[in-house]
């Protein structure tokens, strides 16, 4: 079966701080790895995408890695702000169709 | 604006009743989605239609029943709600059904059932 889980489940941090949110999953034959955000009372938004033959992305302060030997992506957010401040979740794709199976997430609080 | 819009936002019904949650997207994208976020936050596949045809169904009742009018479209009709159907769900599109293709999220509807 599938798994996808997500450590922390919620975070504090002050403002400017760098973090790691963690993500592992069960199947190591992925086809990707994504990281989105979900904000309160909205859809989720994508932030990175990694194909399985990847070891990391990156877009602006957010960089994501992808060991599938160890089953493990994290997500690094560099100086982080209060508009950081979201659910982030992620989800491994490793059936046909681009069917995602999503972690909980990891609740981010960025305090000033 | 380009979008996955879904309609309504919010949706407050009483147990038995039948309803339907309408999504739209105007990205030019193949295929649709439908994901369920139950009280524990997990999002789940329900649905997937590519270019009109049902390519995902997971075991969901089938009190739920999906159409895609088009390729735009992919509407979901529920019958007979049930307190457990309470969740917000979530359309989703992208540009094809290949590995690597990003989903692009609706902002949900939030589904409570009295």
């Amino acid at each position: 079966k599938q798994e996808v889980t997500q450590i922390p489940a919620a975070l504090s941090v002050p403002e400017g701080e760098n973090l790691v949110l963690n993500c592992s999953f069960t199947d190591s034959a992925i086809y990707n790895l994504q990281w989105f955000r979900q904000d309160p009372g909205k859809g989720l938004t994508s932030l990175l995408l990694i194909q399985s033959s990847q070891r990391e992305q990156t877009s602006g302060r957010l960089n994501a890695s992808l060991d599938k030997s160890s089953g493990r992506s994290t997500l690094y957010i560099a100086a982080s702000q209060p508009g950081d401040s979201a659910t982030y979740l992620c989800a491994e794709s490793s059936g046909g169709y681009n069917k995602l199976i999503f972690g909980a997430g990891t609740r981010l609080a960025v305090h000033p | 604006d380009t979008a996955v819009s879904q309609t309504p936002k919010y949706l407050v019904t009483q147990m038995g009743n039948d309803k339907s949650i309408k999504c739209e997207q105007n990205l030019g994208h193949d295929t649709m989605y439908w994901y369920k976020q139950d009280s524990k936050k997990f999002l789940k596949i329900m649905f997937s239609y590519n270019n009109k045809e049902l390519i995902i169904n997971e075991t969901v009742p089938n009190r739920f029943s999906p159409k895609s009018p088009d390729k735009a479209h992919l509407n979901l009709h529920i019958n007979s709600l049930e307190l457990g159907d309470s969740a917000v769900y979530f359309c989703a599109s992208s540009p094809g059904t290949g590995k690597g293709s990003p989903l692009h999220f609706g902002n949900g509807t939030r589904l409570t059932v009295t």
